[in-house]
């Protein structure tokens, strides 16, 4: 069974940091692209970054570019987002999703979130 | 950047009837669109890839189609567990870019 599991969510000031782990298992996780998407809550989806499958390539919104970092480590089954930086506005839930095929459009399989909360 | 427009904001619907569910894109995004279904509390759930692939699971009343700029998610029969909120989504690798549409919620 595919599982993603998210963690590292929590309070942090504006100005500071925070990482994101998730840890995939049941399927080969060094053969998937991987993908951050986050809510704020009661609103709309945004992608927020993605990695290729051994982490040579990245790409994100511009609303984090620069402040945020995806990463991942094969080894240890496990996708990561550095954020720094961190505003109010930032504030959200964060999922991580496993690209179904990086030639196609989908997320086959999404964690249960990690709420990130940038407050004073 | 690709603007994704979805309409309507909200749906109000019964059970049994048919809901008709529209995503348009602001420039053609050939096939690169999916479909997914947010229930309150839980993460989103992939109905369709490259827009009228069906994911695994998914029952057979949900449709999708499309291609260039405007894209339909049709459920032909509302059951009570599909009232939830619909996002369609575009992803591309090259040139990087995923962006999602507002939504549309089917309320009861």
């Amino acid at each position: 069974e595919v599982q993603l599991v998210e963690s590292g969510g929590g309070l942090v000031q504006p100005g500071g940091s925070l990482r994101l782990s998730c840890a995939a298992s049941g399927f080969t996780f060094n053969s998937f692209w991987m993908d951050w998407v986050r809510q704020v809550p009661g609103k709309g989806l945004e992608w927020v970054s993605r990695i290729n499958s051994d982490g040579s390539s990245t790409s994100y919104a511009d609303s984090v570019k620069g402040r945020f970092t995806i990463s991942r480590d094969n080894a240890k089954n496990t996708l990561y987002l550095q954020m720094n930086s961190l505003r109010a506005e930032d504030t959200a839930t964060y999922y991580c999703a496993r690209d179904k095929n990086p030639s196609v459009a989908g997320f086959d399989y999404w964690g249960q979130g990690a709420l990130v909360t940038v407050s004073s | 950047e690709i603007v994704l427009t979805q309409s309507p904001a909200i749906l109000s619907l019964s059970p049994g009837e048919r809901a008709t569910l529209s995503c348009r894109a602001s420039q053609s995004v050939g096939s690169y669109i999916a479909w997914y279904q947010q229930k309150p509390g839980q993460a989103p759930r992939l109905l369709f890839y490259d827009s009228s692939n069906r994911a695994s699971g998914i029952p057979g009343r949900f449709s999708g189609s499309g291609s260039g700029t405007d894209f339909t998610l049709t459920i032909s029969s509302l059951e009570p567990e599909d009232f939830a909120v619909y996002y369609c989504q575009y992803h591309n690798n090259w040139p990087p870019q995923s962006t999602f549409g507002q939504g549309t919620k089917l309320d009861i």
